[in-house]
């Protein structure tokens, strides 16, 4: 089975551009969880899905982040614009249903410069 | 906020040995998970535990855990140089729904 597929793995661009991570989650998993890793402040939760639907977004550091599910297969995360403080590993991840193990795609490495 | 702070941050021991380390949480709980991650991946589930156990196993591994002091361990017997990771365990509260809150971790590295 193939596991949860992010893009791209790395990123790099200048600052103020829009920078769009995809991932595609284990088919037949309900819940889609997008996380944000760094040194300073270690693995956060943005935001996480429910069949398709937000269901928390509290962890959105501001409104220049925005996720969309359209589909069961699909999601992204957008930052625009984006800024030096949004370098990270983005990692999204995915479970069968709430409460369930949680699978971790490899994670996505951004710099802004 | 992190609700999960592991202890130590780092641990380092000589293949063979056992690697013990701790997770303490500050509300009450659903699960406590734990994860493994290898440097540049993504997080390996490695075991649950639900608030109602005390103990479970899984063929190296073996988590404790006790909700009257808001804690729980994770030990590693027989270490291998394979199982150099970071640990981090995750909790879900009963009214957080499925956000994890994971904690910050520790670093083991087992020498060969």
């Amino acid at each position: 089975d193939a596991g949860v597929i992010q893009s791209p793995r790395h990123e790099v661009t200048e600052m103020g551009q829009e920078v769009t991570l995809r991932c595609k989650p284990i088919s037949g998993h309900n819940s889609l969880f997008w996380y944000r890793q760094t040194m300073m402040r270690g693995l956060e939760l943005l935001i996480y899905f429910n069949n398709n639907v937000p269901i928390d977004d509290s962890g959105m550091p501001e409104d220049r982040f925005s996720a969309k599910m359209p589909n069961a297969s699909f999601s992204t995360l957008k930052i625009q614009p984006s800024e030096p403080r949004d370098s990270a590993v983005y990692f999204c991840a995915s479970s069968p249903r709430q409460y369930q193990p949680q699978h971790f795609g490899d994670g996505t490495r951004l710099s802004i410069l | 906020s992190q609700q999960g702070e592991e202890d130590p941050q780092a641990l380092s021991i000589q293949e063979g040995e056992n690697a013990t380390m701790n997770c303490s949480y500050k509300t009450s709980i659903n699960n406590l998970q734990w994860y493994r991650q290898n440097s540049g991946r993504g997080l390996v589930h490695l075991i649950l535990i639900r608030s109602n156990e005390r103990e479970k196993h899984s063929g190296r591994l073996r988590v404790t855990l006790d909700t009257s002091k808001k804690s729980s361990s994770l030990l590693i017997t027989a270490s291998r140089a394979a199982d150099t990771a970071s640990y981090f365990c995750a909790t879900d509260g009963e009214t957080s729904g499925s956000r994890l809150t994971f904690g910050e971790g520790t670093q083991l590295t087992v020498n060969p």
